[in-house]
């Protein structure tokens, strides 16, 4: 069973909705992540948060905003999104040995 | 710039077949760490196994097996005697030294899809 875990697993969405992705660890690491993958693709960082504050943003729209609450939370905001959005959504956490550790994903379909 | 190449698309087998995955990486930092990830169709990803650029030993696993070639820039997965449950795509990945905040650089990845 993964440590990450994720809400909601899936996600339907029109363009005009504002919706969030949640995602939960509770192991400890300082490090969170969004990645995002469309279908038979490798996953692609979004943003990274260390120490509960923004480190990377990997030039995403604006439509994407992530949020960190405390160490253990992590959210994506969700606004104004476009079909080619829809993909499989993954969180991930790490430690300092950099191993990352991702949740099953919130698959998101805009329609 | 890391890349991270798996020059394999999909690989087919039948149980009880060894399979193994190539992976070859380009960095110019001197101090780097590869992984491995298994991702079945459940979407998951799952961390197989990390290994830094001074550490040359190949390990085993049970059924998995890696071959870390510094000379070659490759890092070699082999399943050995595959199940059905083996089938995934499995993604090959490189970052920078560890750190909380880690930036990994991943492969296309690897479909492996093992037949009865």
């Amino acid at each position: 069973d993964t440590e990450v875990t994720q809400t909601p697993k899936h996600l339907v969405m029109g363009m005009t909705n504002k919706k969030s992705l949640k995602c939960e660890q509770h192991m400890g690491h300082r490090a969170m992540y969004w990645y995002k993958q469309k279908a038979k693709k490798p996953p692609e960082l979004m943003f990274v948060y260390s120490y509960e504050k923004l480190s990377i943003n990997e030039s995403v729209p604006s439509r994407f905003s992530p949020e960190c609450p405390n160490s253990s939370l992590l959210n994506l905001h969700l606004h104004a999104l476009q079909p080619e959005d829809s993909a499989l959504y993954l969180c991930a956490s790490s430690h300092y040995t950099g191993e990352l550790f991702f949740g099953e994903g919130s698959r998101l379909t805009v329609l | 710039a890391q890349k991270v190449t798996q020059a394999q698309t999909e690989i087919s087998v039948v149980e009880k077949e060894d399979v193994t995955l190539d992976c070859v990486y380009e960095t110019r930092d001197t101090t780097y760490y590869l992984f491995w990830y298994k991702q079945p169709p459940s979407g998951e990803l799952v961390f197989l196994i990390r290994r830094n650029s001074f550490d040359e030993q190949n390990e085993i696993s049970g059924r998995y097996s890696w071959n870390f070639q510094k000379s070659t820039s490759s890092f070699n997965f082999t399943i050995t005697a595959s199940q059905v449950v083996d089938s995934a795509v499995y993604f090959c990945a490189l970052s920078e030294a560890p750190a909380a905040g880690n930036k990994l650089t991943f492969g296309g990845g690897t479909r492996v899809l093992v037949k009865p």
